[in-house]
């Protein structure tokens, strides 16, 4: 069952603007990561912050994570028609022997040039 | 490699045969991880492997569905009697260590059941 919910399913902005996007989750976590998946593709590894920080910076991302909500936001300035894609954020926690990675159902995201 | 290589890259079988997926990690990656992604849905975890000790099966639908890793390195993630149910995108992904380190997935197999 997935772990997460993207909020919103789907979302359309122009180039140049900024996209937002937020997962919420339901368990105790060690770190959440945020992944690209372009359409047929395989997924790429965006981003890791780790459940002691509340925000992350990696050129155009920008992360937070709150814990007492158990909530997070992927936020992308000065977007670009390459940006266009499914975004899923994916916990890493503690589910008994194994640290998998439960994904949320992700945010389709498109760029208009 | 420099990658994690997924092949085929599309499958299609008839329902009731039997298919094996084939997983290549990165050289080095101690844990592999085995995720079933339907259309429009985030993946969904299958199996998971430390080196060559399958520690977490329990993400595997059915008895129908075996995964292995003789050496710690190619895994192959093999379904008995395909059914229709079985049609997704079969991803898996390595990782440096076991938890805190990002993954990096294949492009996956497209397995469509007929």
């Amino acid at each position: 069952s997935q772990q997460g919910e993207e909020d919103p399913q789907a979302l359309s902005i122009q180039e140049g603007e900024n996209a937002t996007m937020n997962c919420s989750y339901k368990t105790s976590i060690n770190n959440l990561q945020w992944y690209r998946q372009n359409s047929g593709r395989g997924l790429v590894h965006l981003i890791l912050i780790r459940s002691n920080e509340r925000e992350k910076h990696s050129g155009r991302l920008r992360v937070t994570l709150d814990t007492s909500k158990k909530s997070s936001s992927l936020l992308i300035t000065a977007s670009r028609a390459a940006d266009t894609a499914s975004y899923f954020c994916a916990t890493d926690g503690d589910a008994g022997s194994a640290r998998q990675l439960t994904f949320g159902s992700g945010t389709q995201l498109t760029v208009l040039p | 490699g420099a990658g994690v290589s997924q092949s085929p890259r599309y499958k299609v079988a008839k329902r009731g045969q039997d298919v094996a997926l084939r997983c290549d990690p990165i050289s080095g990656h101690v844990s592999l991880f085995w995720y079933q992604q339907a259309l429009g849905q985030g993946p969904e975890f299958l199996t998971y492997f430390q080196n060559e000790a399958q520690l977490d099966k329990s993400g595997l639908p059915s008895d129908r569905f075996f995964a292995e890793r003789p050496e710690g390195s190619v895994s192959t993630l093999k379904i008995q009697r395909t059914q229709q149910e079985d049609s997704a995108v079969y991803l898996c992904a390595s990782s440096l260590a076991q938890g805190g380190y990002g993954y990096t997935f294949g492009s996956g197999t497209r397995l469509t059941v007929v």
